[in-house]
């Protein structure tokens, strides 16, 4: 089945040291977005790539970096994680129609905590 | 910033009885989309709702949309204890955004 894939499902770091949260798409979508996700709230719009281009939210910190090496690989680095960045990050898809009507796909979300 | 809200917070019914959580928005939407959350993953798209459209069906699911209100709802009917979840609507924050806002959610709980 087509599906978007999260590795890992749970993560553990340690105060200041950098991780990475992978995602992976068979749905041959040209969006990937990448969402945080605190306890009990909705989940924030980090970023997004359509196809190769890179878009940050505003207020997204400067700790958070994304690379897209292909369309089915997106990654979310956090270089210096802080206790505040202890939530869950969600990876979704979408294929992107006109007018701002599309769905998006989400994977199952990778829990981090931070020691 | 925040484009849907959600009420009630939290709802706990019996099985086999009717859910209605409602959300209310801040500015023009092309279209409402409602996501389900289980406790602890990835959220699942349920049902779209487009802005020239007043209701939509799609098995249990029942959503409305007045946008002379601002508001939707959305009902699910005969309800199981598999249907408890997080229930959140969402919508762009304008045409051709890629922004899709959340409101915070309405907890289900569907006690058997």
């Amino acid at each position: 089945d087509a599906m978007v894939i999260q590795n890992p499902r749970y993560q553990v770091t340690q105060f200041g040291k950098p991780v990475t949260l992978s995602c992976s798409q068979t749905l041959n979508h040209n969006v990937m977005y990448w969402y945080q996700q605190k306890s009990s709230q909705a989940p924030k719009l980090l970023f997004h790539y359509y196809d190769k281009d890179f878009n940050n939210e505003a207020d997204t910190p400067d700790n958070f970096q994304s690379r897209r090496p292909n369309t089915s690989f997106c990654f979310l680095d956090i270089r210096s994680p802080g206790l505040g960045d202890a939530a869950m990050y969600l990876c979704a898809t979408s294929s992107r129609l006109a007018g701002g009507t599309d769905t998006q796909y989400f994977g199952p979300g990778t829990r981090l905590t931070v020691l | 910033s925040q484009q849907g809200e959600e009420d009630p917070q939290a709802l706990s019914i019996q099985e086999g009885e009717n859910a209605t959580m409602n959300c209310s928005y801040k500015t023009s939407i092309n279209n409402l989309q409602w996501y389900r959350q289980n406790s602890g993953r990835g959220l699942v798209h349920l049902i779209l709702i487009r802005s020239n459209e007043r209701e939509k069906h799609s098995g249990r699911l029942r959503v409305t949309l007045d946008t002379s209100k601002k508001s939707s709802s959305l009902l699910i009917t005969a309800s199981r204890a598999a249907d408890t979840a997080s229930y959140f609507c969402a919508s762009y924050s304008g045409a051709g955004s890629y922004q899709l806002t959340f409101g915070k959610g309405t907890k289900l709980s569907v006690i058997p």
